[in-house]
């Protein structure tokens, strides 16, 4: 069984500063995806971004980037100039081919201005 | 991104009945639909997963007799709470995923039961 693990409950950071959310993940799969969701106050989940595990390019969205570490089992998302909308709970979630979504336990982050 | 529609947002229902909860893909054809339960402050804690014309794929631990989901066509699945108690008051989310590579959100329903 595939697990996903957000060791950092909670994280807090500046507006306009950098932050770092951490994320490892157990399988055995060589195909799968890795994804960050995010899940503001309104509880509607929202997709960030997400990887292939076959590309080895970090994946990229506009303030948002990740640090892909296959070997390592790590999927790290970086915040660039985090804004007061960027607050949220953060999912860190696992697809293996063919499968369900498996997600971590969350990071809670909160922009202060 | 694809819109998946979820109704209603909230419900109120008294012990012992039962709520049903419905999710549509509003602009794609849904070959499989998962249903999640969050508690607050927590992760998402998958139900089920259904695909449509087949019986659900429960998780270990969910009743599927109380938790009664129907996947009739390719844009909608519902999930019927039935004989509602207080511990079934929770949010509930359901994704809908037409393809391998990725599921869609609808906005989750907050059930309470008094």
């Amino acid at each position: 069984a595939q697990t996903v693990t957000q060791s950092q409950p909670e994280m807090s950071v500046q507006e306009a500063e950098t932050v770092t959310l951490s994320c490892t993940y157990d399988t055995s799969e060589n195909n799968y995806y890795l994804f960050w969701y995010k899940q503001p106050p309104s509880r509607q989940m929202i997709l960030v971004i997400r990887q292939e595990a076959y590309k080895q390019q970090n994946a990229t969205e506009n303030r948002f980037s990740v640090n892909f570490q296959k070997a390592a089992k790590s999927f790290s998302l970086k915040i660039s100039d985090s804004q007061l909308g960027d607050t949220a709970m953060y999912f860190c979630a696992f697809k293996a081919a063919g499968n369900k979504l498996t997600f971590g336990g969350g990071t809670r982050v909160l922009v202060k201005p | 991104g694809a819109v998946v529609s979820q109704h209603p947002s909230w419900v109120i229902c008294k012990s012992g009945t039962s709520v049903k909860i419905e999710c549509r893909s509003l602009d794609f054809q849904a070959t499989t639909m998962f249903w999640y339960r969050q508690f607050p402050k927590q992760s998402l804690m998958l139900m089920a997963t259904s695909n449509e014309g087949s019986k659900a794929t429960y998780e270990q631990g969910v009743e599927k007799d109380k938790f009664l989901i129907n996947h009739a066509s390719l844009t909608l699945s519902t999930l019927t709470v039935t004989s509602a108690h207080p511990e079934d008051s929770s949010f509930y989310i359901c994704s809908a995923a037409a393809g391998d590579t990725e599921a869609f959100f609808g906005q989750g329903t907050r059930l309470t039961v008094v």
